[in-house]
């Protein structure tokens, strides 16, 4: 089993449509989450770090749920430009960072 | 901003040849990183530096060497390729190991 788990997709939704992805996580002491994006043959970048209290930025809302060892990512509003893979990636402590193979969306018009 | 480059942007290689893929940031950030994206796979850890001078093994290291002179190199070597080393190359930075990575535009590797 993985340690961290995605739903590969792809999710192909409307513009305008709100969007959801979860990803499990399967060791308990991993401490610090991630959701980055990465466009098709392009580098992985940063879309933001996932907060116990949950977070917001713009469109898009992290959840954070210990108990489940699931972290979710909620895009609203979806658009054109949206679609990309998404990674969901834990940290345990100081330890290297694991990814999962990542989410793709694909928004059409 | 120049941020993290890499070189070259993409290689083929035979089979038995060796390699060094470059890696330069400008962040002064302490730590490095090398992994590889194999579909289905996802991002592997190769190797890893905290700081200069220092390095350890990642997820997947057999058959590649780093080192870390100073801060703002971290080459990859692969001695003798093999095929199975075909691949999308990320090198990656973070000011420390707490803070997110910064990723570099990739090396595409193919081995023949």
């Amino acid at each position: 089993r993985k340690e961290v788990e995605q739903d590969p997709g792809p999710f192909n939704v409307p513009e305008g449509a709100t969007v959801a992805f979860n990803c499990t996580y399967s060791n308990s002491a991993s401490q610090s989450f991630f959701w980055y994006r990465q466009d098709c043959r392009k580098e992985p970048k940063l879309l933001m770090s996932v907060y116990s209290s949950g977070n917001e930025d713009g469109r898009f809302t992290a959840q954070l749920n210990r108990a489940s060892q699931y972290i979710s990512l909620l895009i609203r509003d979806s658009k054109l430009s949206d679609s990309a893979t998404y990674l969901c990636v834990v940290k345990r402590g100081t330890d290297k960072l694991i990814f999962g193979t990542g989410t793709r969306l694909q928004v059409f018009p | 901003t120049a941020g993290i480059t890499q070189a070259p942007t993409s290689q083929i290689l035979a089979a038995g040849r060796s390699m060094t893929l470059r890696c330069t940031q400008d962040m002064r950030h302490n730590a490095m990183y090398w992994y590889r994206q194999d579909l289905g796979l996802g991002l592997r850890l190769i190797h890893y530096s905290n700081t200069a001078g220092t390095t350890g093994k990642g997820e997947v290291p057999d058959g590649y060497s780093v080192s870390r002179a100073n801060t703002d190199d971290f080459p990859l070597t692969l001695a003798s390729a093999v095929p199975s080393q075909t691949s999308v190359y990320f090198c990656a930075s973070s000011d420390n190991g707490n803070q997110p990575q910064h990723f570099g535009d990739g090396t595409r590797l193919s081995i023949l």
